[in-house]
């Protein structure tokens, strides 16, 4: 069974500053990796899917990397602002037909 | 376009009472997952449906939760009879494609609260 872990669970930042989130998994046998942003009482928003075969994946000030082989992935946000503030879950998808399994998230605040 | 679409936002109920959450995915999408979201917790699925299929539903505790998707677009997932551990945020899901290649798009949810 999959075990999904995000290390800091809460996590406070100035703004301006560069900051990683982290994700570790046990089974490293996943097709992909996402990473999503949760606001308080909305669904959950898509950030970057990083395939199997890929070790980063970037978008913006967002860079998403991953190392399959130690079952971990990092999310790094650049210049972080107030409008980063959220919560960010990583959720690997194993190959073949199994259910996803998300980790329980960093709750990120970035003071103005 | 339009993201995907549920109904109720919130439903705030008595125990041993019927609930039903009805969701409209993202049009063309196959794929369909509903989460229980417990509070500080990450989803954890249910029940996923490609098309009008139940492809996984082995976390779905079928003597009380059923769901449906009739002619593979929108679904119902309903509780009956409703037990207060069923407080949580129920979240549709879609996708266009295989999960396993494919970025799953969220609805709002439906705040659940079970009295």
């Amino acid at each position: 069974k999959q075990e999904v872990t995000q290390i800091p669970a809460a996590l406070s930042v100035p703004e301006g500053e560069n900051l990683v989130l982290n994700c570790s998994f046990t089974d490293s046998a996943i097709y992909n990796l996402q990473w999503f942003r949760q606001d308080p009482g909305k669904g959950l928003t898509s950030l970057l899917l990083i395939q199997s075969s890929q070790r980063e994946q970037t978008s913006g000030r967002l860079n998403a990397s991953l190392d399959k082989s130690s079952g971990r992935s990092t999310l790094y946000i650049a210049a972080s602002q107030p409008g980063d503030s959220a919560t960010y879950l990583c959720a690997p998808n194993p190959r073949g037909y199994q259910k996803v399994t998300f980790g329980t998230g960093t709750k990120l605040q970035v003071i103005p | 376009e339009a993201g995907v679409v549920q109904s109720p936002r919130y439903k705030i109920i008595e125990k041993k009472q019927p609930v039903a959450f009805w969701c409209n995915p993202i049009s063309g999408h196959n794929t369909l997952y509903w989460y229980r979201q417990n509070l500080g917790q990450g989803p954890e699925l249910l029940i996923r449906y490609e098309n009008e299929e139940a492809v996984d539903d082995s976390q779905l505790p079928k003597d009380r939760f059923s769901a449906e998707r009739l002619k593979g677009v929108d679904s119902t997932l309903k509780i009956q009879p409703a037990e207060l551990g069923d407080s949580a945020v129920y979240l549709c899901a879609s996708s266009s494609g295989l999960a396993e290649q494919e970025t799953q798009y969220f609805g709002p949810g439906t705040r659940l609260l079970v009295l």
